[in-house]
């Protein structure tokens, strides 16, 4: 069975900085896909960004990048030029290669908090 | 517009009484799925259906039930066996795995209470 982990239950950042989520994950698959989802008060989960196991390099959506080690199991996010609307719980999701695409094992979450 | 629609947003019902919730998706997605949240212990699995008339028992199947008997629909059952069912559910559906480039999407949840 896989599972995530998230440390850190709670992080506040400054509006325009710049905040590190960290997730590492167990699993004996070799490949496999990596998410991050975005939960705001709204409380509608949001893909943030998505990584192929396979693929070395990190994948990057605007202000989000994340830094994906295979050899540690590690998958963080980075949230660049922080904004109030970024303030949100965030989900670090592992998913095996022949499952569904909603077939997710989730982290406990992050809540992030951006202030001004 | 296209998406998954919850219903109700809030629920109460007395213990020992089961409740429906219900998940109505117009995506025309073959996979659909039912997450229990909680605090701090993110999403769990409850049931997934990949297909109509099909359904697996997720990580938390115990106390809960579901039919799909219809491609848009997939509502879940909380029995009274469920012994902590005040929770937030959240309802998904996405493209058959073998589709690429694709992700989950989400409705936008029941909060349950039991009292």
């Amino acid at each position: 069975a896989q599972t995530v982990t998230q440390s850190q239950p709670e992080m506040s950042v400054q509006e325009a900085e710049t905040v590190t989520l960290s997730c590492t994950y167990d699993t004996s698959e070799n490949n496999y896909y990596l998410f991050w989802y975005k939960q705001p008060p709204s409380r509608q989960m949001i893909l943030v960004i998505r990584q192929e196991a396979y693929k070395q390099q990190n994948a990057t959506e605007n202000r989000f990048s994340v830094n994906f080690q295979k050899a540690a199991k590690s998958f963080s996010l980075k949230i660049s030029d922080s904004q109030l609307g970024d303030t949100a719980m965030y989900f670090c999701a592992f998913m095996k290669p022949r499952d569904s695409w909603g077939k997710l094992q989730f982290g406990a979450g992050t809540q992030v908090v951006v202030t001004p | 517009d296209g998406g998954i629609t919850q219903s109700p947003k809030y629920l109460f019902r007395k213990e020992g009484q089961n409740v429906t919730l219900s998940c109505e998706q117009n995506l025309n997605h073959d996979a659909m799925y039912w997450y229990r949240q909680d605090p701090g212990q993110g999403l769990r699995l409850i049931y997934y259906s990949q297909i109509v008339n099909d359904f697996q028992k997720g990580d938390i199947a115990e106390g809960y039930s579901v039919s799909r008997e219809k491609k848009e629909s997939f509502p879940l059952t909380v029995t009274s066996a469920q012994k902590n069912p005040t929770a937030f559910y959240l309802c998904a559906s996405s493209i058959s795995f073998r589709s690429q480039n694709t992700e989950a999407f989400f409705g936008q949840g029941t909060r349950l209470t039991v009292v």
